[in-house]
Formats: C-alpha cells, structure tokens, sequence
C-alpha cells in the first residue's frame, strides 16, 4: 500500500467516544475516497474529495465528518460513534479514469 | 435495488481450471467497470479496468462487458491457489462524478 498512508489500523471505542482516521497519500492525486466495508455489503462510499478543499457526501454520510485541508491528506472524523459504525475503513486516491489505490485500512470496533 | 450485483459464492473451482465471475449493474449508461481483488484482512486492489464492449486480457485474466446485456465478467484462466481470494466488481455510474459503486464480491476458492 506503498502511497496512501492510514493511522491507525485498529482502535477500540466505547459508544460516544470521537476519533479521526488520518489518510495521507504521497502519489500527487487530486481524488480522495473514504469507505467503509462491512461483511456481506462491499465497499460503500461514506465521503470523497474531488480536490483541495472541496468533499462530497456518498451513499453513508450520516456520523461522520470528512476534512481535506491539502492535497495530500484526508482526515474523517466520527464525532459521537455508535456500534453501527464499527467496521473495517479504508482510505482510497483516485489515480487515471478513476483506478483507485486503497491504503491498508482501520478495523473500528465500537463498544 | 442495488446497482451492481454479483453473487456471493463461494465459488470453488480446481487448480488449473477456469474461473467464471460474473456482475450486473443497472444502470444502462454506465461507461468505467472495474474488477479488484481483496484477500482475507487486506485492502482491494485493481486487477483489471474496461471501458467498451468485448474482451481485454492481461496475462491469465480476461475481462469481458457486454453494454446491451449490462453485465461484466471476470476469467482467471489456469487458476491458482493464490488467486483465492474475494473478487469485487465495481462500476462508475452515469452522472455520478467518479464515484464507484462496488459489487458485494464474490468469494472465490482454488482447490489445490
């Protein structure tokens, strides 16, 4: 996963608790992506960023905020998290039409 | 009515023979279908992307798509034990500004 960057790659939370995932990617691309996969459900969009400086909600947005404050780094945020929120996240950068590059992921448990 | 269907599996085949995955999307003006690959406790990666109707081969993978019928399909041929692993399919979506809808994979086992 050499070129996208995910801390950390576990975390235990108790319901209520908040925490950011950090993503960050040393490949140039203007297209970040957080999913979450949950078994049985694939892969499904929670927020992306087309650029610096702009995000887009995707199919799972409710719980979580998404921060893009430069090219490389794209941070989520779980401001009060819940047990339907634990599950495996992956960050991802979009590279030429669209072939995404995943980082190596976070397995969330929240109690 | 989800927009990219595959079947789970598991599917089980011998080594050295050929494995047929299959995926459908519903959405008839869909232009970028991608397959990745995800191992057990590992993140996808991309084996192979197709843009336009019939066939593209990489090595021991052939793609397939067939816009009129709105399905794609993935051929590992002379399969291997290494190539189990869970097989997602994932399609851009007219409209959709990038975003891929992923398939909920199909689980594929390589009997030695």
């Amino acid at each position: 996963n050499a070129g996208v960057t995910q801390t950390p790659k576990f975390q235990v939370l108790k319901t209520g608790q908040s925490m950011t995932l950090q993503c960050a990617q040393d490949m140039n691309h203007n297209s970040m992506y957080w999913y979450r996969q949950d078994p049985g459900m694939g892969l499904r969009l929670i927020y992306y960023s087309a650029s610096e400086g702009t995000t887009d909600k995707g199919e799972v947005p409710n719980g979580y905020n998404v921060s893009r404050l430069n090219k490389r780094e794209f941070s989520l945020r779980l401001e009060s998290a819940a047990p339907s929120q634990t599950s495996v996240y992956f960050c991802a950068i979009g590279g030429q039409r669209e072939k995404l590059f995943f980082g190596s992921g976070t397995q969330l448990s929240v109690l | 009515q989800k927009e990219v269907e595959q079947n789970s599996g598991p599917l089980s085949v011998p080594e050295g023979a050929i494995a047929s995955l299959n995926c459908t999307y519903s959405d008839r003006g869909s232009q970028s279908f991608f397959w990745y690959r995800q191992y057990s406790g590992k993140s996808p990666e991309l084996i192979m992307s197709i843009y336009s109707n019939g066939d593209k081969e990489d090595g021991r993978f052939t793609a397939q798509l067939n816009k009129a019928s709105q399905y794609v399909s993935l051929l590992i041929r002379d399969s291997q034990p290494s190539d189990s692993a869970t097989y997602l399919c994932a399609v851009i979506s007219s409209g959709s500004a990038r975003q891929l809808t992923f398939g909920s994979g199909t689980q594929l086992t390589v009997l030695p």
